[in-house]
């Protein structure tokens, strides 16, 4: 019955090479987030979807692309992976804004640590 | 842009004791929500406490304590009675009315000391 849940929960990969991490959400939510916490634990917003379309697009890589196939699913892909790829990626679901006082905000995935070597 | 400080990047308490972690704010806005969240070891992200920025009265759940400090935007967290499973990454987060997104602080690390 997990809300958010994401896969792999690891994956180790090499430099430049191509890889996805796929997260899908059973909350019924609208939203969906990518977020990277860095090695010093920094999380920051990549993207955002709303109802499958982009409505956040961080400074990010063309590397990374986000891909929707239906409101409860947000895959990540990323092409010639490098060092600096190597964080924690969560996904996230969030409610209509109007339950974001009664509910959490934000449902994060349990991360997927990505290292490349 | 609005930007969240921790400006403690590690802390710790010994069991049972107070610990009040610091979180500082930046924005133009009037009208936004302000969140601890809780990062275990696990990796998991848990909602400690939320808290309103029309409200006056600071938010408390159990343990858990805010000092909101609007003028100031200071928002820092008090848990007291400090347990061993209160040992984790504890992140501020901000939260505009209009916003899409939550911007979260660097996080500081709590150690629980027995």
């Amino acid at each position: 019955d997990t809300a958010v849940s994401q896969t792999p929960k690891y994956l180790v990969t090499q430099m430049g090479n191509d890889k996805s991490i796929k997260c899908e959400q059973n909350l019924g939510h609208d939203t969906m987030y990518w977020y990277k916490q860095d090695s010093k634990k920094f999380l920051k917003i990549m993207f955002s979807y709303n109802n499958k379309e982009l409505i956040i697009n961080e400074t990010v890589p063309n590397r990374f692309s986000p891909k929707s196939p239906d409101k409860a699913h947000l895959n990540l892909h990323i092409n010639s992976l490098e060092l600096g790829d190597s964080a924690v990626y969560f996904c996230a679901s969030s409610p209509t804004r109007g339950a974001w006082f009664q509910d959490s905000p934000l449902h994060f995935g349990n991360g997927t640590r990505l290292t490349v070597t | 842009a609005q930007t969240v400080t921790q400006s403690q990047p590690e802390m710790s308490v010994q069991e049972a004791e107070t610990v009040t972690l610091s979180c500082t704010y930046d924005t133009s806005e009037s009208d936004y929500y302000l969140f601890w969240y809780k990062q275990p070891p696990s990796r998991q992200m848990i909602l400690v406490i939320r808290q309103e920025a029309y409200k006056q009265q600071n938010a408390t759940e159990n343990r858990f304590s805010v000092n909101f400090q609007k003028a100031a935007k200071s928002f820092s967290l008090k848990i007291s009675d400090s347990q061993l499973g209160d040992a984790a990454m504890y992140f501020c987060a901000y939260l505009g009315r209009g916003a899409q997104k939550l911007v979260f602080g660097q996080g500081t690390r709590l150690t629980i000391n027995p």
